[in-house]
């Protein structure tokens, strides 16, 4: 149980353009989903939290509106990254939790911005 | 001070040791507490979870947790290869809405 997946698992595209991202949780109802980033050989960071049907909460220092984040239901969020630049090459994991606390993490997207 | 604090390592055990991965966390506050494991290039993955004091027990590996000297360790019996990866602590706050506060982690390599 408690399986997560994300799709694309790797992306390639042109500096400028949009890439969406999706995450599921496949088994179970996911009450909050998070977004993080991890760039190589260093820790995760949490971008934003997203609550089912309502507005994401974003870190300090994230930006919203090139971030955009929609959990339009209880298995699916997304994250799409608008007008990519080659500094938004990373390692894009999303995480779901049904509750209380545990979070259960997608096998990640690589995305590479060229 | 940080909130989650592990040692980077690396550590490193021979094949069929003991490894033993700690964490100290500065929030009396902290409710849950989380062990991951990160394959290189991979998402990390659930090992274990605590919430109370004492010891927790899943097969090879045993979660400890002292709230009063505000510590949470991972022991990795019969280590293995397959074990060698960076393992992450994290542990969440009362009312934070379930986010994960997270150590750096700690590199782990077993040698055959």
């Amino acid at each position: 149980g408690a399986v997560v997946s994300q799709h694309p698992s790797r992306v390639i595209c042109k500096s400028g353009t949009s890439v969406k991202i999706e995450c599921r949780s496949l088994d179970f109802q996911a009450t909050t989903m998070f977004w993080y980033r991890q760039f190589p050989k260093q820790s995760l960071m949490l971008m934003a939290t997203s609550n089912e049907g309502s507005k994401a909460t974003y870190e300090q220092g994230v930006e919203k509106d090139k971030f955009l984040i929609n959990h339009a239901s209880l298995t699916l969020s997304t994250l799409t990254v608008t007008s990519a630049h080659p500094e938004d090459s990373s390692f894009y994991i999303c995480s779901a939790s049904g509750g209380p606390d545990t979070q259960y993490f997608g096998p990640g997207t690589r995305l590479t911005v060229l | 001070q940080k909130e989650v604090e592990q040692n980077s390592g690396p550590l490193s055990v021979p094949e069929g040791a003991i490894a033993s991965l700690n964490c100290t966390y500065s929030d009396r506050g902290s409710q849950s507490f989380f062990w991951y494991r990160q394959y290189s290039g991979k998402s990390p993955e659930l090992i274990m979870f605590i919430y109370s004091n004492g010891d927790k027990e899943d097969g090879r590996f045993t979660a400890q947790l002292n709230k009063a000297s505000q510590y949470v360790s991972l022991l990795i019996r019969d280590s293995q290869p397959s074990d060698s990866a960076t393992y992450l602590c994290a542990v969440t706050l009362a009312g934070n809405n379930r986010k994960l506060i997270w150590g750096l982690g700690t590199s782990l390599a077993v040698n055959p």
